[in-house]
């Protein structure tokens, strides 16, 4: 299966700011999603980023708040806009093909 | 709609087996996750079930599948300290690309 490498893998940020987080993937894939875990919850998903169109939002994510690139077939950047202490959760992207393999996650603190 | 549905917690001792039950609402799922989240890690697919099978097994780990029901298991036999995370299961319905998670169910191995 695919392997998967997060940047950064935690960062603390001060509220108002923005954070650009990086998924680089080892093969070449179709599609990648980047999906939210608050603290003690499960996972949602954010959107889905195929390369060449515009991402696709979930129901509660916009693009202003979450915007997401994917020059390529093996890079998605997912950043998050404006922070408040409500963004404080693990960011994880995810890949298909590969059997839905995660990323170690991006652990994000907003003070 | 789509909903996934786990026990929240469950304790078992060191050696014995482990059962973790998970129910799905989505029938048209053609495939249906199993993953472990240690502390602080990221997600790691355990294995996978295919709709159409009702039972895999992959070393200690074996997954049973009753689609009539939606219910879906997975057993870890001889389980040993290092099972000790929190095991979500997910399921993938038909005609979305993404992964809808359960709320996680935390093992805790005592001696």
């Amino acid at each position: 299966s695919a392997v998967i490498s997060q940047k950064p893998s935690r960062d603390i940020c001060q509220r108002g700011t923005s954070l650009t987080i990086q998924c680089q993937v080892d093969s070449q894939v179709t599609m990648m999603f980047w999906y939210r875990q608050q603290p003690g919850q499960s996972l949602t998903l954010i959107a889905t980023a195929n390369q060449g169109s515009e991402a696709t939002y979930e129901s509660g994510f916009v693009i202003d708040k979450f915007p997401i690139s994917r020059p390529n077939l093996t890079f998605s950047t997912l950043t998050v806009s404006n922070m408040s202490p409500e963004d404080s959760s693990i960011y994880l992207c995810s890949v298909d093909p590969g059997a839905y393999t995660f990323g170690s996650g991006t652990r994000l603190t907003v003070v | 709609g789509e909903d996934v549905e786990q026990s929240l917690f469950l304790s078992v001792r060191e050696g014995d087996s482990s059962v973790i039950n998970c129910t799905y609402t989505d029938s048209s799922s053609t495939y249906l996750y199993w993953y472990k989240q240690e502390p602080g890690a990221g997600l790691q697919l355990l294995t996978y079930i295919f709709s159409n099978m009702d039972m895999k097994q992959d070393q200690r780990l074996t997954v049973l599948l009753n689609k009539k029901d939606k219910h879906l298991s997975l057993r870890i036999a001889d389980t040993q300290t290092g099972d000790s995370a929190i095991y979500f299961c997910a399921e993938n319905p038909g005609g979305y690309n993404k992964l809808i998670f359960g709320a996680g169910t935390r093992l805790a191995v005592h001696p």
